[in-house]
């Protein structure tokens, strides 16, 4: 499985677009990348998942660039909520596959 | 319903108890996982089921039995467990295996003394 690497925290305020980038150099032609949101003690909640280009639903955007080295979640608008934890993953869809979570990103939002 | 749901939340231990942990989910999955998270870090896979049947064990110690009696139910059978098996223990499940997208349950915090 690729490796990936994201900043160990971040800190933003309220209305603010967060922007958090992950690292993955070694991804693979058949791999995915997907991002999971963590509160504390409350399990992981996948957000978005992508392969190429950009990927938008009602939470996030996923920003992917055609060499696919790198991946951006982009949060529009943060709340104090959005605090949070968020995972990186990178992955192939097919059989036998198994999520390795990296260190993820501490997300603060203030007021 | 996207709902995975562990029980109990919370579980306190001694060194020769043996304790069970639930989880259910009627989404149809056909995987499920257990997942330990230490504090301050990220999830780690223990097991997965495919298809009701052991798939991965990523050298998990034998006091952690895992059984999965159908489609819907996943347990994790704890005997003998140390303090550091102290953590949250997190259920899983994914339409199959090969899925990068997983939905957890929340958890049961274990306290082993």
């Amino acid at each position: 499985l690729a490796k990936t690497t994201q900043p160990i925290s971040m800190d933003s305020y309220e209305g603010q677009e967060v922007n958090i980038t992950c690292s993955h150099n070694n991804i693979a032609t058949n791999d995915y990348i997907t991002w999971y949101q963590q509160f504390p003690s409350q399990g992981p909640r996948f957000i978005i998942q992508g392969y190429k280009t950009k990927v938008t639903n009602e939470v996030a955007s996923l920003f992917i660039p055609a060499d696919r080295k790198s991946s951006t979640l982009s949060l529009p608008r943060v709340s104090l909520s959005d605090t949070a934890v968020y995972y990186c993953l990178v992955g192939g869809s097919g059989g036998g596959n198994k999520l390795t979570f990296g260190t993820g990103t501490q997300l603060k939002v203030e007021l | 319903d996207t709902e995975v749901t562990q029980t109990p939340k919370h579980l306190v231990m001694g060194m020769t108890n043996k304790k069970s942990l639930k989880c259910e989910q009627h989404m149809g999955h056909r995987a499920m996982y257990w997942y330990k998270q230490k504090a301050k870090k990220p999830p780690e896979l223990m097991f997965v089921y495919s298809y009701e049947k052991l798939s991965i064990n990523e050298s998990v110690p034998s006091r952690f039995s895992p059984e999965c009696p159908n489609s819907s139910l996943l347990n994790l059978h704890l005997h003998a467990l140390q303090p550091e098996d102290s953590a949250l223990y997190l259920c899983a499940s994914s339409q199959n295996q090969g899925s990068n997208i997983q939905y957890f349950g929340a958890g049961t915090r274990l306290s082993v003394l």
